[in-house]
């Protein structure tokens, strides 16, 4: 079975500041893909980086990077010189073998102040 | 570029009434995911179509149905609404590639189901 955990409910950063949001996974599967998706207060689930278990380099998309150790079954994500637009709640979700669905963590809410 | 359609946005329900969500796949991607996010929940995956076939089922009521037409879209049918149906709904497209895990997954901006 997958599982997903994300051990931070909240956090609190000062702007600016870089962030690291954690994220370990469970799975059995040698083929499998991590996301991180961002949800503001309005609902939409933004995807914001996607890891491929084969990807040899860590993925990164502007102010976001994966620091992906595979070994260790993490996938953090890094927010760098976070802004106030970023206050969100952020999930980490998996997908891998022969399920097409992704299932997600419990989410962490991130607040910056300003 | 574009995205996820989504339509209604939003919608308003008494209970043991009928709703009907839909879903507009971006441009060229044949699979096609609803998911329900309950409020202050993580969102749960229901079910998927792969070139208008079933290809996984989740956590789906037997009130609930659903299926991909021949353009792609995907229409979510839920019958004798509950108050526990309140809910955002997501519909999330992708392209299936070699194996299942690898391709990016986009979601559209939900719907949101209310059932008074």
């Amino acid at each position: 079975a997958q599982k997903i955990t994300q051990t931070q409910p909240g956090m609190f950063v000062q702007e600016k500041e870089a962030v690291t949001l954690d994220c370990t996974y469970d799975t059995s599967d040698q083929s499998y893909g991590l996301f991180w998706y961002k949800q503001p207060s309005s609902g939409e689930m933004i995807f914001l980086i996607y890891q491929g278990s084969y990807d040899e380099q860590n993925a990164t998309e502007g102010r976001y990077s994966l620091n992906f150790q595979k070994a260790r079954k993490s996938a953090n994500l890094v927010i760098s010189a976070s802004q106030l637009g970023d206050s969100a709640m952020y999930f980490c979700a998996m997908r891998g073998g022969s399920a097409s669905k992704i299932i997600f963590g419990s989410g962490t809410r991130l607040s910056i102040r300003p | 570029a574009a995205g996820v359609i989504q339509s209604p946005r939003h919608l308003i329900k008494e209970k043991r009434e009928t709703a009907t969500l839909k879903c507009y796949p971006i441009p060229r991607h044949d699979t096609v995911y609803w998911y329900q996010q309950g409020p202050g929940q993580d969102p749960q995956f229901l079910i998927s179509f792969y070139e208008k076939m079933q290809s996984d089922k989740g956590s789906i009521p037997d009130r609930f149905s659903a299926q991909q037409f021949s353009d792609y879209h995907s229409e979510l049918n839920m019958s004798s609404l509950e108050l526990g149906d309140s809910a955002l709904y997501f519909c999330a497209s992708s392209l299936k590639r070699e194996g299942w895990g690898t391709g990016e997954l986009f979601f559209g901006e939900g719907s949101r189901l209310t059932v008074l």
